[in-house]
């Protein structure tokens, strides 16, 4: 069975500031790891995937994720975190179903 | 803006009662899934259907159930409510339904059960 893990329910980091929102998967075979973002009263948004190649993915609003295989770890990064990246954060493994993490809220201060 | 469109977007009911809530895939996409979202459990999967015909099972309840019509559209309909189904429901949307394919979301259906 495949699973994931979001260690951190909630991250707070300083606007300017770099942030790492941690995710680890447990998959056999090749992983295919996603990540989304959930803002309040809105849907789900992907934000980046990971199928095969450079472990280093790049997404949506300055978004990027590495991908360590040896540690099973996809977490979430930025350089300079905004305020409006303050939201709902999603970790998801992809093998036949979707199967996300608990969620992290990240709260970016001002 | 996914492209999958959800209504309603906010739904009040009461216990043993049914509702239908309907989803509209993206443009072209042959495969619908729907997902609970509940403060308890999380994020879950429900059950996708891949050009009309179900494809996959999760935690679905008996009392659930679902369809996709030729249009492509979903329905998912829920029945004798329960105090613990009031949720975020969600639909998503992608071309065929293999992995890896990103699936996209639509905004939810909140489903307040009284």
């Amino acid at each position: 069975a495949q699973s994931v893990a979001q260690p951190e329910d909630q991250v707070n980091v300083a606007e300017g500031n770099p942030l790492t929102v941690k995710c680890t998967y447990s998959v056999s075979g090749n992983p295919y790891l996603f990540w989304y973002v959930q803002y309040p009263n809105r849907g789900l948004q992907f934000l980046l995937k990971y199928i095969t190649g450079d472990n280093l993915v790049k997404g949506s609003y300055g978004f990027e994720a590495e991908f360590n295989k040896s540690q099973t770890s996809f977490h979430l990064k930025k350089p300079s975190a905004l305020v409006s990246d303050s939201a709902l954060y999603f970790c998801a493994v992809r093998k036949g179903q979707l199967t996300f993490g608990s969620g992290t809220q990240l709260t970016v201060l001002p | 803006d996914s492209g999958v469109t959800q209504t309603p977007k906010h739904l009040i009911t009461a216990t043993g009662q049914r509702v239908t809530l309907r989803c509209s895939p993206r443009s072209g996409d042959l495969s619908v899934y729907w997902y609970q979202q509940s403060l308890d459990q999380g994020l879950q999967f429900l059950i996708q259907y891949y050009n009309g015909e179900e494809r996959a099972k999760g935690n679905i309840l008996e009392r659930f159930s679902a369809q996709q019509f030729p249009d492509l559209h979903s329905e998912l309909n829920l029945s004798s409510l329960e105090l613990g189904d009031s949720a975020l429901y969600f639909c998503a949307s992608s071309p065929l339904g293999e992995s890896p394919e990103t699936q996209y979301f639509g905004p939810g259906t909140r489903l307040l059960v009284l």
